[in-house]
């Protein structure tokens, strides 16, 4: 059975910050792995798609890694803003199994 | 494109009624999962559609099902309602002919209180 875990459960830093938020799989046969944020009482936004081919995707300033062999992912934000405030979320979609998240709070 | 929409936004129901919640994907998706998030248990997998077949079932008991129409929009239903129902419950659209691999697009959510 697959299990995400993602550490640390919350976050905070000054803004300006580059930050590292980490996720572990236990099966290493993850296929396709997600990053999302969510906003208190909302949806899910997604936020980058890792396919099991690809090391790394890229939008603006985040970057999602993916290492199998490890059981690894990380999303790394960087210059943070207050706007950047959100939870967290990854997910290994072979499973549609979900972390529990990274709270993260940027001070202005 | 419109995004996923989920009617209705909110829900009130007391202990022992019945509910139903609505999910229109993203149009051309044929795949719609529904979750259930709460404080305590965090985001977990209820079941998935595609092409009006459940493909997948999370742990959840018998009071929770669903059902999908030829025009894929999906609805999920829970009887007997019970406290611990009360949560934000999500679905999810994916393109492609298979759910598990395919980007994840999430509607708004229904917040269900049930008294």
């Amino acid at each position: 059975k697959q299990e995400v875990t993602q550490i640390p459960a919350a976050l905070s830093v000054p803004e300006g910050e580059n930050l590292v938020l980490n996720c572990s799989f236990t099966d290493s046969a993850i296929y396709n792995l997600q990053w999302f944020r969510q906003d208190p009482g909302k949806g899910l936004t997604s936020l980058l798609l890792i396919q099991s081919s690809q090391r790394e995707q890229t939008s603006g300033r985040l970057n999602a890694s993916l290492d199998k062999s490890s059981g690894r992912s990380t999303l790394y934000i960087a210059a943070s803003q207050p706007g950047d405030s959100a939870t967290y979320l990854c997910a290994s979609l072979r499973a549609l199994t979900f972390g529990s998240g990274t709270r993260l709070q940027v001070q202005p | 494109k419109a995004g996923v929409t989920q009617t209705p936004r909110y829900l009130i129901k007391t202990r022992g009624q019945q509910v139903t919640l609505s999910c229109s994907p993203i149009s051309g998706h044929r795949s719609v999962s529904w979750y259930q998030q709460t404080p305590g248990q965090g985001l977990q997998f209820l079941f998935e559609y595609f092409s009006e077949t459940q493909r997948n079932k999370g742990n959840f008991p018998g009071r929770f099902s669903g059902r999908q129409f030829s025009n894929s929009r999906s609805e999920m239903n829970v009887s007997t309602l019970e406290l611990g129902d009360s949560a934000l419950y999500l679905c999810a659209s994916s393109p492609g002919s298979s759910g598990y691999y395919n980007e994840q697009f999430f509607g708004p959510g229904t917040r269900l209180t049930v008294l």
